[in-house]
């Protein structure tokens, strides 16, 4: 699985977005991009997830770049709430059993009022 | 909806003491992973089982065994515990077939060794 780089840290004020940019420029065509977050000590929620369109659900929008090499995950209207330790993991889909996740350093979100 | 129970939440150890975490799937869920998070550490993973069979192995030390059972709940047995133990585990579990939506976690269980 492709290793990816996000940035430790990052703050948004209560009711912007929040946009979380990942690297991930070793990625392979058959690759997706998945966005956990651990918020403090539970654990990890699925957000979202996609492999080349841009994708959007109840809880966030995936953007990924035409080269596949990076992507960003937008919150629209961050709350306090969603202050948390997120997560961009790249995985194969083996089409069965998904496997180990491989959790890397994640970048700690600030939502302030 | 039912999610992925963890028992117990809070468990306190002495060092070489054993320790034994359950986990509950969701229903119908058939494979079952252990993850291992130390103080201030990202998710490690431990090992997981599908269809009560062995199915993938991380940095799981050699004190610590698993398994599922017939009705797919997971135990995880920690021996000889030492300090470094102390750690948040979480169990998650998956349905085959339905891996595009990720996995869900439990609420994990809090291990303190002393």
């Amino acid at each position: 699985d492709a290793k990816t780089t996000q940035p430790p840290s990052m703050d948004c004020a209560e009711g912007r977005a929040a946009n979380l940019p990942c690297n991930h420029s070793t990625i392979s065509g058959n690759e997706y991009v998945y966005w956990y977050r651990q918020i403090h000590s539970q654990g990890p929620q699925y957000i979202i997830h996609g492999l080349k369109n841009n994708e959007t659900n109840e809880m966030a929008s995936l953007i990924i770049t035409e080269d596949r090499k990076s992507s960003t995950l937008i919150l629209p209207h961050a709350t306090l709430r969603d202050t948390a330790v997120y997560y961009c993991i790249v995985r194969l889909d083996r089409g069965s059993t998904l496997g180990r996740l491989y959790f890397g350093r994640g970048t700690q979100l600030t939502v302030w009022p | 909806a039912a999610g992925v129970i963890q028992s117990p939440r809070h468990l306190i150890k002495e060092k070489r003491e054993t320790a034994t975490l359950k986990c509950y799937p969701i229903p119908r869920h058939d494979t079952v992973y252990w993850y291992q998070q130390g103080p201030g550490q990202d998710p490690q993973f431990l090992i997981s089982f599908y269809e009560k069979m062995q199915s993938d192995k991380g940095s799981i030390p050699d004190r610590f065994s698993a398994q599922q059972f017939s009705d797919y709940h997971s135990e995880l047995n920690m021996s000889s515990l030492e300090l470094g133990d102390s750690a948040l585990y979480f169990c998650a579990s998956s349905l085959t077939g339905r891996g595009n939506y990720g996995y869900t976690f439990g609420s994990g269980t809090r291990l303190t060794v002393v």
